[in-house]
């Protein structure tokens, strides 16, 4: 089983939409959560970044993180086209350090006008 | 705003050749880190360092890999007698690894 399952898409909305983006985890280890943007050759920028279970929010984006389902989600309201990117969840557990990442493999989001 | 630096942004070497990969961290940053990403795949961790020392290394950073802080401000990855399969991007990641390089795209022919 893969430590971290990500939908690879592509996900194709239209501008306006909820986009509502997951990741499943088998680590029971995992403590914290984050989300990246990633453009097409360009290294991953950090968007979220949530400790343990619960919600977060900062403008038009939401994390959910629920660890009883090892389930983690991102949304995005009010979608634009510069919102297009792969979407990588990546967590980490307390005893190795919070940045040794492990990655999902990311979800690609295309937000036509 | 701080970013971090990596540089070249493409390197091109062939089999069998030594390259080094460079970084300039955040100024104020502690830990740095190497992760590669080959084409398709996903984010995969190399190495972190922290106080002039690897502190925990992957699977994949075998011998055939090294990291150094030259100076205060460059940390740079090694990779000795580069095969096919090392063609990735490779980024730089500082202090908890929430800042991530724009990355070195290495080919390998």
């Amino acid at each position: 089983q893969k430590e971290v399952e990500q939908d690879p898409g592509p996900l194709s909305v239209p501008e306006g939409a909820i986009v509502s983006l997951n990741c499943t985890y088998s680590n029971s280890a995992f403590q914290y959560f984050m989300w990246y943007r990633q453009y097409s050759r360009k290294g991953p920028e950090l968007l979220m970044y949530t400790y343990s279970s619960g919600n977060k929010e900062d403008g038009r984006f939401t994390a959910q993180v629920d660890k009883s389902s090892k389930y983690i989600s991102l949304f995005i309201r009010d979608s634009q086209p510069s919102d297009s990117a792969t979407y990588l969840c990546a967590m980490s557990s307390m005893n190795s350090g919070y940045s040794t990442l492990t990655f999902g493999k990311g979800t690609m989001l295309l937000v036509s006008p | 705003e701080p970013e971090v630096t990596q540089t070249p942004s493409h390197q091109v070497t062939q089999m069998g050749q030594e390259v080094i990969l460079r970084c300039v961290p955040i100024s104020n940053h502690l830990y740095f880190y190497w992760y590669r990403q080959i084409l398709g795949q996903k984010v995969e961790f190399l190495v972190s360092f922290y106080n002039n020392e690897i502190s925990e290394k992957s699977e994949i950073f075998d011998d055939q890999f090294s990291v150094e802080r030259p100076d205060g401000s460059n940390f740079t990855l090694k990779i000795r007698s580069t095969k096919l399969e090392d063609s990735a991007m490779y980024f730089c990641a500082s202090s908890e690894g929430g800042f991530f390089g724009q990355g070195t795209r290495l080919t390998v022919v």
